[in-house]
């Protein structure tokens, strides 16, 4: 079974600043993916990076990066330069690879970027 | 990405009704699932949706509440029946993309709410 927890219900950040928002899981699959999706009041949900658990090196997608530090079971992502338009609920999801069927959503952290 | 388009964006349903959301993609693809989103709550997986057989359902949903039709790679709806205020939620057709990981995509959502 996988788990997933955010424990920041919400963050604020300043506009220009960088946050980083918390994600650890658990899983038993000795390969996985690690994921950020971003839901906007819209309701949408928008795919923002991927991290798999044998990459080597932190994913970077843009302003988003991904801490990934597997001993610890961690993977946080971290926003640069942050924008009004980031204001969005942030999810962390994981699933075994090859396995999208299993995708698990933590409960979410809700942004709000301060001007 | 493929783009993900749903029907209705949103809708306001009566106690006791059926609805059905439509959910298009502009390539094909193999695999369609459902999510449920719950207010305040993160997303849960209603069922897998193939082409040419039945749909999957996960615990807790079943055919008769939540009946979903896959008629070629590129189409599928789900039908949220007998409606109760519990129904009331965002609906989310998602599809395995060829991204990183198998990468889950989304479509925009359906909100409904069930009065």
């Amino acid at each position: 079974a996988q788990k997933i927890t955010q424990t920041q219900p919400g963050m604020f950040v300043q506009e220009k600043e960088a946050v980083t928002l918390d994600c650890t899981y658990d899983t038993s699959d000795p390969s996985y993916g690690l994921f950020w999706y971003k839901q906007p009041s819209s309701g949408e949900m928008i795919f923002l990076i991927y991290q798999g658990s044998y990459d080597q090196q932190n994913a970077t997608e843009g302003r988003y990066s991904l801490n990934f530090q597997k001993a610890r079971k961690s993977a946080n992502l971290v926003i640069s330069a942050s924008q009004l338009g980031d204001s969005a609920m942030y999810f962390c999801a994981m699933s075994p690879t090859g396995s999208a069927r299993q995708l698990t959503f933590g409960s979410g952290t809700q942004l709000t970027v301060l001007p | 990405s493929a783009v993900i388009s749903q029907k209705p964006s949103r809708d306001i349903c009566q106690r006791g009704t059926s609805l059905t959301i439509q959910c298009q993609v502009d390539s094909q693809v193999t695999m369609m699932f459902w999510y449920r989103q719950q207010p305040g709550q993160s997303l849960t997986l209603i069922a897998t949706a193939n082409q040419g057989s039945e749909a999957t359902y996960e615990s807790g949903f079943v055919i008769d509440k939540f009946p979903i039709s896959r008629p070629n790679l590129t189409f599928s709806t789900l039908t949220v029946s007998n409606m109760s205020p519990e129904d009331s939620s965002i609906y989310l057709c998602s599809i395995m993309g060829s991204g990183p990981g198998n990468t889950i995509y989304f479509g925009e959502g359906s909100w409904l709410t069930v009065v």
